[in-house]
């Protein structure tokens, strides 16, 4: 158990649907990172806060969004979903800025009918 | 241009026997950091091993050993004496420099299977 929570767990929903994905991370951490994996692209960095604030943005599409709340936990928005959106979506956290470990939770996997 | 190169895409190792999966990267920065990662089929990311650039020895984690050459820009995973499992895809990823974005970037990854 990396001590990163995501939920839901998985998630099915319809084209042109808005869901919200949800991830706290380990204790103390106050970095979070968003990547999506797919089968087309595999393992992509979506975005990245630090103690609240954006800090990078990786091949985040203009239809998603996210942000990170005092209490450091993160949600991720995808909206006007799409085929192509169906993916595992992974929420990782480290502790600082440098070259530190990032610790993955365990995924919530979209499915979009 | 790629910047973590994973050339095996599948590899079948029988149990006990040591395996090296590789992992060659690209960058101009001299601070990074190279990970590698385990995906069971559960789907999880497990973190197994870190090396950092300027780390003079190759990391060790259990069974897991880094071979870092930095002149030849690898960071080869070592798993010695497998287990079934340690059957799983393996990522190995790279982290570039100290300061701004602290993404990681994926190789396309190695399926490794096990054979008892």
């Amino acid at each position: 158990d990396s001590g990163v929570t995501q939920t839901p767990k998985h998630l099915i929903t319809a084209t042109g649907q808005r869901v919200t994905l949800r991830c706290s991370p380990r204790s103390g951490d106050l970095s979070v990172y968003w990547y999506q994996q797919s089968l087309d692209q595999g393992l992509q960095f979506l975005i990245q806060y630090y103690n609240g604030e954006e800090r990078a943005k990786g091949n985040i599409l203009e239809r998603f969004s996210a942000q990170q709340f005092p209490d450091l936990h993160s949600e991720l928005n995808l909206s006007s979903l799409e085929l192509g959106d169906s993916a595992l979506y992974f929420c990782a956290s480290s502790s600082g800025q440098g070259l530190y470990e990032q610790y993955f939770g365990p995924g919530t996997r979209l499915t979009v009918t | 241009a790629q910047k973590i190169t994973q050339t095996q895409p599948g590899m079948f190792v029988q149990e006990k026997e040591a395996v090296t999966l590789d992992c060659t990267y690209d960058t101009s920065d001299p601070s990074y950091g190279l990970f590698w990662y385990k995906q069971p089929s559960s789907g999880e990311m497990i973190f197994l091993i870190y090396q950092g650039s300027y780390d003079q020895q190759n990391a060790t984690e259990g069974r897991y050993s880094l071979n870092f050459q930095k002149a030849r820009k690898s960071a080869n995973l070592v798993i010695s004496a497998s287990q079934l499992g340690d059957s799983a895809m393996y990522f190995c990823a790279m982290r570039e420099g100290l300061q701004g974005a602290q993404k990681l970037v994926f190789g396309q990854g190695t399926r490794l299977t096990i054979n008892p």
